[in-house]
């Protein structure tokens, strides 16, 4: 299957600071990348989908002023905490869907934020 | 996109088959059924969908039944390797499509 991979796997910022989670589509052109967050023992939730040169749309609840997203090319779509607190904290997952073969959606392996 | 039931958790003996239920009354004439599944700390991985045939690959099986109100995960020969939660998703194949997941099926694979 197609591989998405996220960088940083893991990530310990102090609060107030700002953190980047890159994701990206290693051997296929995703139109559309999908944010998630997971708490512990708690299931994935949807935060936002963005769409190649776009503006992401946000799920309800989900600040779109503190959680950036930028879509730029075909195969990377950037998050971006602004201004972090430990409430942040959280295990955040992307998700891309193939241009060629709609319905396909493949995850990434995840980002672990710790805010301090 | 249609919610989905499934039950909270699931016991499976090593080498048996384990059948994962999962409930989608309200799913509509264009969505599929996905399931995947989470390895603790990891991001899901795909196993399977289908729209109303009864589908199989390499891992699993997937039964869907007439009035596609509900499906049935099948991995024939569990392993301790297949201990993980499992998630039922139903949505449709268009670009407005997005995976919804609900609680999942926590299921453990006992030697």
């Amino acid at each position: 299957g197609a591989v998405v991979s996220q960088h940083p796997s893991r990530v310990i910022c102090k609060s107030g600071t700002s953190v980047k989670i890159e994701c990206r589509s290693l051997d296929f052109q995703a139109t559309t990348m999908f944010w998630y967050r997971q708490f512990p023992k708690q299931s994935l939730m949807l935060m936002a989908t963005s769409n190649e040169g776009s503006k992401a749309t946000y799920e309800q609840g989900v600040e779109k002023d503190k959680f950036l997203i930028n879509h730029a090319s075909l195969t990377l779509s950037t998050l971006t905490v602004t201004s972090a607190h430990p409430e942040d904290s959280s295990f955040y997952i992307c998700s891309a869907r193939e241009a060629l073969i709609i319905g396909e959606q493949f995850f990434g392996p995840g980002t672990r934020l710790t805010v301090l | 996109d249609a919610k989905t039931t499934q039950p909270t958790s699931m016991d499976c003996a090593e080498g048996r088959a384990a059948n994962l239920p999962c409930n989608h009354s309200t799913i509509s004439g264009n969505e599929y059924v996905y399931w995947y599944r989470q390895i603790h700390s990891q991001g899901p991985q795909y196993i399977i969908h289908g729209l109303k045939n009864n589908e199989t690959n390499e891992m699993a099986s997937l039964i869907i039944t007439e009035d596609r109100k509900s499906s049935t995960l099948i991995l024939p020969h569990a392993t301790l390797r297949d201990t993980a939660v499992y998630y039922c998703i139903v949505r449709s194949n268009t670009n407005a499509g997005k995976s919804t997941f609900g609680d999942g099926t926590t299921l453990t694979v006992k030697p």
